[in-house]
């Protein structure tokens, strides 16, 4: 159990379905983040949020839309995926945002069909 | 910039060998130095972590010293047994980078195979 708690663990979605991924942490960590983790690709960061505030965004397409209601929750808003996004996304959280260590979630496998 | 380099897998040995896995950053300042490995089906679980140089990092058998003269940290383990298969990830954390300060940046990412 490392804390992070990621929903579903499983997806596939159509390229005009609308979807929402969920992240929930009770480490009481300040800094949350998205990271895509495609085959034979290396993590790519994706959005990070310190305190709700977005304060990184990666030249992520728009139809990604990441969501901070409060510390402890994250979402990623999903909608007219393409084949391509298909990947294993995971959530992670830190105290802070200047990284000593995160703890990340087991990950929601999604597919795009 | 930042940057970390890990050596391509996949790697595979038989159960108690002796593993090594190489890894070399590039980086201003003094950054943070961290291994994860992530087993099938599962996220990335923080193995082990060295903050400044010659701190050597352990946890489960594996060991890893922050050498800042060769820029290097690579993960070591003496005898590997089957349930250490999995991914292994290089990272760093870098506070005195400016637009990404303190955020994670990994390696691609080495696949290690135990053969009982």
């Amino acid at each position: 159990e490392t804390g992070v708690t990621q929903t579903p663990r499983h997806l596939v979605m159509g390229m005009t379905n609308k979807k929402s991924l969920k992240c929930e942490q009770h480490l009481g960590h300040n800094a949350m983040y998205w990271y895509k983790q495609s085959a034979k690709k290396p993590l790519e960061l994706m959005f990070v949020y310190n305190f709700k505030e977005q304060t990184e965004n990666n030249s992520v397409p728009s139809r990604f839309s990441p969501e901070c209601p409060n510390s402890s929750h994250l979402f990623l808003h999903l909608h007219t995926l393409q084949p391509e996004d298909s990947a294993l996304y995971l959530c992670a959280s830190s105290q802070d945002r200047g990284v000593t260590e995160a703890f990340f979630g087991q990950g929601t496998r999604l597919t795009v069909v | 910039g930042n940057s970390v380099t890990q050596m391509e897998g996949p790697v595979t040995l038989s159960e108690e060998a002796f593993l090594t896995i190489n890894c070399t950053y590039t980086a201003t300042g003094y950054p943070s130095l961290f291994w994860y490995v992530q087993y099938p089906g599962e996220g990335l679980q923080l193995l082990l972590k060295a903050t400044k140089a010659d701190d050597k990092g352990s946890n489960k058998g594996f060991e890893a010293t922050y050498r800042k003269e060769t820029t290097s940290f690579h993960l070591e383990k003496g005898s590997v047994q089957v349930s250490d298969s999995a991914v292994y990830f290089c990272a760093l954390s870098n506070m005195a980078y400016g637009g990404s300060q303190g955020n994670l940046i990994f390696g691609k990412g080495t696949k290690l195979s135990v053969k009982p």
